[in-house]
């Protein structure tokens, strides 16, 4: 099974709006990445938060992470129209590699203008 | 960050033939890895390359149908053998890379591959 599950599988929002999307994850981990795909195309790297973090900002961009709760949310701010994309988290398990990545489905995010 | 470039970008290709997928990284990196993305569905990792080794692969995965070089630390190919419709997907490279340690993975643009 999946290790990061996100929700919502989507999202529509109106530029200007914030939108926050959760990740769950199943086993203790090292870190978690969010990363945003557009179109189909290649995965640009967001935000890596290690395990012994809670909260971490990047831009209009904000991560946490409740590792009680095996959860993280990735919370972007003012939205613009060249936010819309699909943003995934990936988690490496504790114990284990720390390269070997696990993808959750994603939450395609549509920004209106 | 790393820059990765990756060859073809997108191909079009018949079932039964075979397609190699070049990954390119400015940088000498010792970690190197090919994911699978099917279409609709998110990433799952095929092998690492290994510079001057065999490639190691994930459960599901087997080198004669995704056989991998990796003749250097800056280059690497995956190629998809026997291509069927199944195959159609988009093939992306990552490294591991990091001023503070390799913990991150940066992903190359991808080759969309869809198979007739």
């Amino acid at each position: 099974s999946q290790q990061g599950e996100e929700d919502p599988q989507a999202l529509s929002i109106q530029e200007g709006e914030n939108a926050t999307m959760n990740c769950s994850y199943k086993t203790s981990i090292n870190n978690l990445q969010w990363y945003r795909q557009n179109s189909g195309r290649g995965l640009v790297h967001l935000i890596l938060i290690r395990s012994n973090e809670r909260e971490k900002h990047s831009g209009r961009l904000r991560v946490t992470l409740d590792t009680s709760k095996k959860s993280s949310s990735l919370l972007i701010t003012a939205s613009r129209a060249a936010d819309t994309a699909s943003y995934f988290c990936a988690t490496d398990a504790q114990g284990g590699s720390n390269y070997k990545l696990t993808f959750g489905k994603g939450t395609l995010l549509t920004v209106n203008p | 960050s790393a820059v990765i470039s990756q060859k073809p970008s997108r191909d079009i290709c018949q079932r039964g033939t075979s397609l190699t997928i070049q990954c390119q990284v400015d940088s000498q990196v010792t970690m190197m890895f090919w994911y699978r993305q099917q279409p609709g569905q998110s990433l799952t990792l095929i092998a690492t390359a290994n510079q001057g080794s065999e490639a190691t692969y994930e459960s599901g995965f087997v080198i004669d149908k995704f056989p991998i070089s990796r003749p250097n630390l800056t280059f690497s190919t995956l190629t998809v053998s026997n291509m069927s419709p199944e195959d159609s997907s988009i093939y992306l490279c990552s490294v591991l890379w990091g001023p503070t340690g390799a913990d991150t993975q940066y992903f190359g643009p991808g080759t969309r591959l869809t198979v007739l």
